[in-house]
This record gives C-alpha cells, sequence and structure tokens, in this order.
C-alpha cells in the first residue's frame, strides 16, 4: 500500500493564480482531510470529508474548495491565491471513528506551496 | 489562549537522555490525546495515544495524562539520534473533526 499520497510536493504560484493540490489515498478510508501547517502554529484543519460526495469546512476554509467524488481521491482547489496561503498542505485520512478508537490519522508527505 | 499550548523549544540534548515534552490545554471535553512525530519534511506519524486519564507505556516511549491539571506529557527513556524530529501533541473530544494540535515542540539528540 502507497498510504496517502500528494501531488505536487513543491510548487510556487503567483497572486491570483489558481491551483489544485492532489490527494488519494489506498487504504479504502472513509475519511479524509485537509490541514494546513504555518511554522509555530500547529496543524489547522481546512475541510474535511465523511465519505464520497460529503464535504465539511473546518476551522480556516476560507479561499479553498474541495470536492470528493471517489473514496481514494480528495482535492483542494485554491482559488485567487493569495501570500497568506503560503504554507504546508498535508491530506490525511482515517478509517471512521478513528479518533475515539486510536487516534490515528494517516498523513501524506506534505506539499510545499509559496505565494509570491 | 490557546486551547493547546505546546512549548517549541527547541530542545536539545545528549544520547541516553530522558526527555519530557508537555502540553497543556483548556477545554475539559477532551477524552482523546496523542503524540503524533514528524521528522522534517514529512507528515506527522502517530506515536502514542491514551484515553482519558493514567499513563500509557511502548517501549522507550510513555504518555501521561492529568485531566485534573489539563497537562499531558511524553517521556522518552534512552534517547537515540533517531529521535529527533518535531513532537505534536493532539487531544480531541470524539471526533477528528475537533482534533486540536499543539504546534509541536522540536527535539534534537545530539550523538
Amino acid at each position: 500500500n502507497a498510504g496517502v499520497t500528494q501531488t505536487p510536493k513543491f510548487r510556487i504560484l503567483k497572486i491570483g493564480q489558481s491551483m489544485t493540490l492532489q490527494c488519494t489515498q489506498d487504504m479504502n478510508h472513509n475519511y479524509m482531510y485537509w490541514y494546513r501547517q504555518d511554522p509555530g502554529m500547529g496543524l489547522k484543519l481546512i475541510y474535511y470529508s465523511v465519505g464520497a460526495g460529503i464535504t465539511d469546512k473546518g476551522e480556516v476554509p476560507n479561499g479553498y474548495n474541495v470536492s470528493r467524488s471517489t473514496t481514494e481521491d480528495f482535492p483542494l482547489r485554491l482559488e485567487l491565491a493569495a501570500p497568506s496561503q503560503t504554507s504546508v498542505y498535508f491530506c490525511a485520512s482515517s478509517p471512521p471513528g478513528s479518533v475515539g478508537l486510536s487516534g490515528e490519522l494517516f498523513f501524506g508527505e506534505g506539499s510545499r506551496l509559496t505565494v509570491l | 489562549q490557546k486551547e493547546v499550548e505546546q512549548d517549541p523549544g527547541p530542545l536539545s540534548v545528549p544520547e541516553g537522555a530522558i526527555v519530557s515534552l508537555n502540553c497543556t490545554y483548556s477545554n475539559s471535553a477532551f477524552q482523546y490525546f496523542m503524540w503524533y512525530r514528524q521528522y522534517s519534511r514529512k507528515g506527522p506519524e502517530l506515536l502514542m495515544y491514551t484515553y482519558s486519564s493514567g499513563n500509557k507505556e511502548d517501549g522507550r516511549f510513555t504518555a501521561q495524562v492529568d485531566k485534573s491539571s489539563k497537562y499531558i506529557s511524553l517521556f522518552i527513556r534512552d534517547s537515540q539520534p533517531s529521535d529527533s524530529a518535531t513532537y505534536l501533541c493532539a487531544m480531541s473530544s470524539g471526533s477528528a473533526r475537533q482534533l486540536t494540535f499543539g504546534s509541536g515542540t522540536q527535539l534534537t539528540v545530539l550523538p
């Protein structure tokens, strides 16, 4: 199993450009998440999904959109990129109820985005 | 006040030392407590998980939760250079939607 795979690993965007961060998992997990990690700030939840066709906002959703058409894929769309979106983005997945059972989220290796 | 407070370090110790990492929190609804380890330029991975108060031991690692003081700790015995990483505490009241991470403590174990 590859686990959670994110692409691209690095990207530089100009202000106002748009892009999609791709995330796919091969563990048949229902739950998928997008976090951003800024220095000294911990991980902040952007969006999450409990299954195909169901998504919901997290703590910091502004400027982002998601879709979940399949169990495996959970892309994150950035529209009109701004310098404040410079960050490291992590996609994660988990079986349902895992926080209450094992606390385990499975993370990808991250996508480093710089907006200039 | 942040919901979860964690000393960012950096913390540097010699090989073989006992390391103590700590987090405090303010939300009394938190019941599930986790420690994640994150190597440089990698995603976090679960290291320890504890439900409610008490201790849990796994090899050289011990996780401790004191809900009355809203304080959790991770102890690393006989620390190794391979333990050099950022350690993130995380806690939840039961759903991943409510999972809250600390800012992480950067640890370096010197050979």
